[in-house]
C-alpha cells in the first residue's frame, strides 16, 4: 500500500522560505507519476503547486512560479516543495499527491501538514 | 490557465435523494482529463472519478460522471449520510492542473 507523508515547519514568519518534504512508502519515487503538491486555505478549496516527475522534469502553477521550486530525492524516495518569502497567504495545509500520467488524478494523498505564517 | 466553477456552491438535498453537480470550465477540457474527489472534514481529497466517468477503486455505483467540453457533471444517485461533504473537480491541460472551488453538500 502506497503512503506518503509530508513534513514540515508548522510555524514560520514572514519573509521566510517554506521548506517541505513528503517521504513515500510503498513505491519508488522513480514509478512513473507525476509528484505534486497542492494546499488549502483553512475553510477553503484546494490550489495545485506544482508537481515534478522522477527525472526532474517539473511544471508550476503560473502565480507561483516565481517562488516555487519542487525537486525528487532518489536516493531518499521523496520530493519536496520550497517556496520563497512566505506571507499570511501562504497559511494553509499542505498535501503532497501522487499523479497518475495524462489526467493526473491524484489517486494517493498525505494526510497534509499545516503551516502557518504570523509574525 | 483554465479556470473551473463549481454550482452549486452548497446543495440541499435529503438522504435517498438524487444529487446533480455541476463543473463548468472556461476553456474546452480533454474528457480523458477531468477528474471528481470528494473531501471530508479534516481528510484529505479522495479520488472519485477519473478521465469523466471512470469511478476510482472501491468507490460505490451510485457515484456516476458524465459531460465533455466544458460541461461535466457528478451524479450521486441515491444519497447516503456520509455523502454529506464537499466534492471537488480538477482538470489537467497544458502542464497546468487547476481545481474548481467546490460544492458543499448538505443534509436538507
Amino acid at each position: 500500500q502506497v503512503q506518503l507523508q509530508e513534513s514540515g515547519p508548522g510555524l514560520m514568519k514572514p519573509s521566510e522560505t517554506l521548506s517541505l518534504t513528503c517521504v513515500v512508502s510503498g513505491d519508488s519515487i522513480s514509478s512513473p507519476y507525476w509528484w505534486s503538491w497542492v494546499r488549502q486555505p483553512p475553510g477553503k478549496g484546494l490550489e495545485w503547486i506544482g508537481e515534478s516527475y522522477f527525472f526532474g522534469s517539473t511544471n508550476y502553477k503560473p502565480s507561483l512560479r516565481s517562488r516555487v521550486t519542487i525537486s525528487v530525492d532518489k536516493s531518499k524516495n521523496q520530493f519536496s516543495l520550497k517556496l520563497t518569502s512566505v506571507t499570511a497567504a501562504d497559511t494553509a495545509v499542505y498535501y503532497c499527491a501522487r499523479g497518475i500520467r495524462g489526467g493526473r488524478p491524484f489517486d494517493v494523498w498525505g494526510q497534509g501538514t499545516m503551516v502557518t505564517v504570523s509574525s | 490557465e483554465v479556470v473551473l466553477t463549481q454550482s452549486p456552491g452548497t446543495l440541499s438535498l435529503s438522504p435517498g435523494e438524487r444529487a446533480t453537480l455541476s463543473c463548468r470550465s472556461s476553456q474546452s477540457v480533454s474528457s480523458s482529463y477531468l477528474t471528481w474527489y470528494q473531501q471530508k472534514p479534516g481528510q484529505p481529497p479522495r479520488l472519485l472519478i477519473y478521465g469523466t466517468s471512470s469511478r476510482a477503486t472501491g468507490i460505490p455505483d451510485r457515484f456516476s460522471g458524465s459531460g465533455s467540453g466544458t460541461e461535466f457533471t457528478l451524479t450521486i444517485s441515491r444519497l447516503e449520510p456520509e455523502d454529506f461533504v464537499v466534492y471537488y473537480c480538477q482538470q489537467y491541460g497544458n502542464s497546468f492542473i487547476s481545481f474548481g472551488q467546490g460544492t458543499r453538500l448538505e443534509i436538507k
